[in-house]
């Protein structure tokens, strides 16, 4: 039973453009949700978060959006760069434990 | 430099063979936590350790075992490896609960054959 759902394998985006990718939970109890950037050969590394309280975070070129009644999250960066093309893990957080989702591969088109 | 360090970062090994990757972080985290990503199937937690000598099972503790004696290391052991744990393993660590950032290892490439 996947409590952490991403849907899309990969996504393909034009530089320049936004990149959207969603990710779907089960679980009611999270109460941290994020995001994880993996380049190959390398160990995923925390791009940004929101706590269950809030809708909204935004880090520069990205936003984490929480829509708590639907279950669903989603992460936009924009404008999309040639450097952001890599898996994008969701992740959420109960307790001392954390789920990830399957992943999501952007590809930035020139 | 704040880091987490593995070793090793490839290991091919045969079924049965215990084996112990270690995993040392420097930044006086107490959160520590191991995960496997396998194709298809994303990350999964397979221990984690909120502090010295406190450690409890992920979603896919089975054939693993862990120790924190020290707060700065949390070594993976696998006592009789089988071949369905061949996997990229990654060590993680956190100044506190998952819900914050996570700072993740380079990864342990491991083949059981």
């Amino acid at each position: 039973d996947q409590q952490v759902k991403q849907n899309s394998p990969s996504l393909s985006v034009q530089e320049g453009r936004i990149s959207i990718l969603n990710c779907d939970y089960t679980n009611s109890m999270f109460d941290y949700f994020l995001w994880y950037k993996k380049y190959p050969a390398e160990g995923p590394t925390f791009l940004i978060s929101i706590s269950s309280i809030k809708d909204k975070n935004e880090d520069g070129r990205f936003t984490v959006f929480l829509n708590k009644s639907a279950k669903h999250l989603s992460l936009h960066i924009v404008p999309s760069q040639p450097g952001d093309s890599a898996v994008y893990f969701c992740a959420a957080s109960a307790d001392d434990k954390i789920i990830f989702g399957k992943g999501t591969r952007l590809h930035i088109l020139p | 430099e704040a880091q987490v360090t593995q070793n090793p970062r490839y290991l091919i090994t045969v079924t049965g063979k215990k084996l112990t990757v270690t995993c040392s972080q420097n930044m006086n985290h107490e959160y520590m936590s191991w995960y496997r990503q396998d194709p298809g199937l994303g990350l999964r937690q397979i221990y984690y350790s909120m502090n010295v000598e406190v450690t409890d099972k992920g979603d896919v503790p089975e054939g693993y075992k862990v120790s924190r004696k020290e707060k700065r290391n949390f070594p993976l052991i696998l006592e009789s490896p089988s071949p369905n744990q061949t996997s990229l393993y990654f060590c993680a660590s956190s100044p506190g609960t998952p819900g914050l950032e996570q700072y993740f290892g380079p990864g342990t490439r491991l083949t059981v054959t």
